[in-house]
């Protein structure tokens, strides 16, 4: 099966400007989930989808962060306007509730750099 | 608020056993112990998973204290595809309201 997708791999901004990130989940999945790993640092939640609802944002910065999930499947996050200390790898990861692993499934992330 | 301690960095000889710690002591009964690991410029990847009891599976096993407290993923047969960096993850919440708590994570250096 396909795994989660996500452009771009790699993103080169200067301070003040706008980013967009896609994911596209694995078909049928029907909770996404936004990450920002800062370098040396685990993956920290940012935000979680369940379908096209938000579940979980209070990590997002949402003075400058913001994300949707149009029709329930993909996603973006957009940061507008980015400042130095959002470099950082963006993860989507996906997960199929009900399962006996609850497993997230991860993308391999978009490498942000804001100069 | 990560929820797990673990060592920054741990080196293994290519065919010895890894044995990568993980401290949790705040866990609750509910909250399960997960494991994955990330190999350089890819996303993380599960390892295996628990609650109470000893589990193992085709790539790992998972030894929790009887306290839950801690506990220690095991790779039997370390090769230098293994070098990666290895996060324990506290899971909260339940069925579609969990959320992941990942630590700093350990580097294992799989050498030969």
């Amino acid at each position: 099966e396909a795994g989660v997708a996500q452009s771009p791999r790699y993103k080169i901004i200067e301070k003040r400007q706008s980013v967009a990130f896609w994911c596209n989940p694995i078909s049928g999945h029907a909770t996404l989930y936004w990450y920002q790993q800062i370098l040396g640092q685990g993956p920290k939640l940012l935000i979680q989808f369940q379908n096209n609802g938000v579940v979980d944002d209070s990590q997002l910065p949402k003075d400058r962060f913001s994300a949707e999930r149009l029709k329930g499947v993909d996603s973006t996050l957009k940061i507008q306007p980015a400042k130095l200390e959002d470099s950082a790898v963006y993860l989507c990861a996906s997960s199929l509730e009900g399962t006996k692993r609850n497993e997230q499934f991860f993308g391999p992330g978009t490498r942000l750099t804001v100069l | 608020d990560a929820k797990t301690t673990q060592p920054p960095s741990m080196d293994c000889a290519e065919g010895r056993a890894a044995n990568l710690p993980c401290n949790h002591s705040t866990i609750s009964g509910n909250e399960y112990v997960y494991w994955y690991r990330q190999i350089h410029s890819q996303g993380p990847q599960y390892i295996i998973h628990g609650l109470k009891n000893n589990e193992t599976n085709e790539m790992a096993s998972l030894i929790i204290t009887e306290d839950r407290k801690s506990s220690t993923l095991i790779l039997p047969h370390a090769t230098l595809r293994d070098t990666a960096v290895y996060y324990c993850i506290v899971r909260v919440g339940m069925r579609n309201f969990n959320k992941f708590y990942f630590g700093s994570g350990t580097k294992l250096n799989v050498k030969p």
